[in-house]
């Protein structure tokens, strides 16, 4: 099941604007993590952020984590129109049977970044 | 580093007939893999969680033996869709998982997308 929620679902902004997509979840988590999707690719892994962490920045990229409010957000700051993709959050919750984390996916946000 | 392929990027085939696509992780080995499927616009749904050497774990609702999964080596996982259907048409992708310490962070490959006719 889709644990996380993104908002907006779609984001059209102007190059050089900065972009900020927000992602909400519902149970608790090991960490949270960011990647991108180009249209009809796999994803790319952006930034993590720990349970513990409330603020992480990565190049243009700033991320934050309020774990009292189950929310995140990720921040591009000057985007560039090859920014244009498909956001996602993933929360990671971690199987016991397996050993492994298992990422659990919002519905991302799709942002176009126009020229 | 940390590479995973994926082949094929896509396929079309008959109804009635079975694909098989695979994952491997060209740069290191991947103790876990996993695979997704996803329809367009959607987010990723995850099938199943395969680990090397011994069966893979399915999601609730999937169907395990449509859905074959064989990891047979630390570098290769295999999606087999058995007898597929045009309903089976989707975007499927992998992803692998590095080791122990980083097992936070999940490697994906370029996906495949199916079509059934």
């Amino acid at each position: 099941s889709q644990q996380g929620e993104e908002d907006p679902q779609a984001l059209s902004i102007q190059e050089g604007e900065n972009a900020t997509m927000n992602c909400s979840y519902k149970t608790s988590i090991n960490n949270l993590q960011w990647y991108r999707q180009n249209s009809g690719r796999g994803l790319v892994h952006l930034i993590l952020i720990r349970s513990n962490e409330r603020e992480k920045h990565s190049g243009r990229l700033r991320v934050t984590l309020d774990t009292s409010k189950k929310s995140s957000s990720l921040l591009i700051t000057a985007s560039r129109a090859a920014d244009t993709a498909s956001y996602f959050c993933a929360t990671v919750t971690f199987s016991l049977i397996q050993g492994a984390q298992k990422l659990v996916f919002g519905q991302g946000t799709r942002l176009t970044i126009n020229p | 580093g940390a590479v995973v392929s994926q082949h094929p990027s896509w396929v079309i085939c008959k109804s009635g007939t079975s694909v098989k696509i695979e994952c491997r992780s060209l740069d290191f080995q991947a103790t876990t893999m996993f695979w997704y499927r996803q329809f367009p616009k959607q987010s990723l749904m995850l099938m199943a969680t395969s680990n090397e050497g011994s069966k893979a774990t399915y999601e609730q609702g999937v169907e395990k033996d449509k859905f074959l999964i064989n990891h047979a080596s630390l570098t290769l996982s295999t999606l087999t869709v058995t007898s597929a259907h045009p309903e089976d048409s989707s975007f499927y992708i992998c992803s692998a998982t590095r080791d122990i310490l980083a097992k936070n962070i999940q490697y994906f490959g370029a996906g495949t997308r199916l079509s059934v006719l």
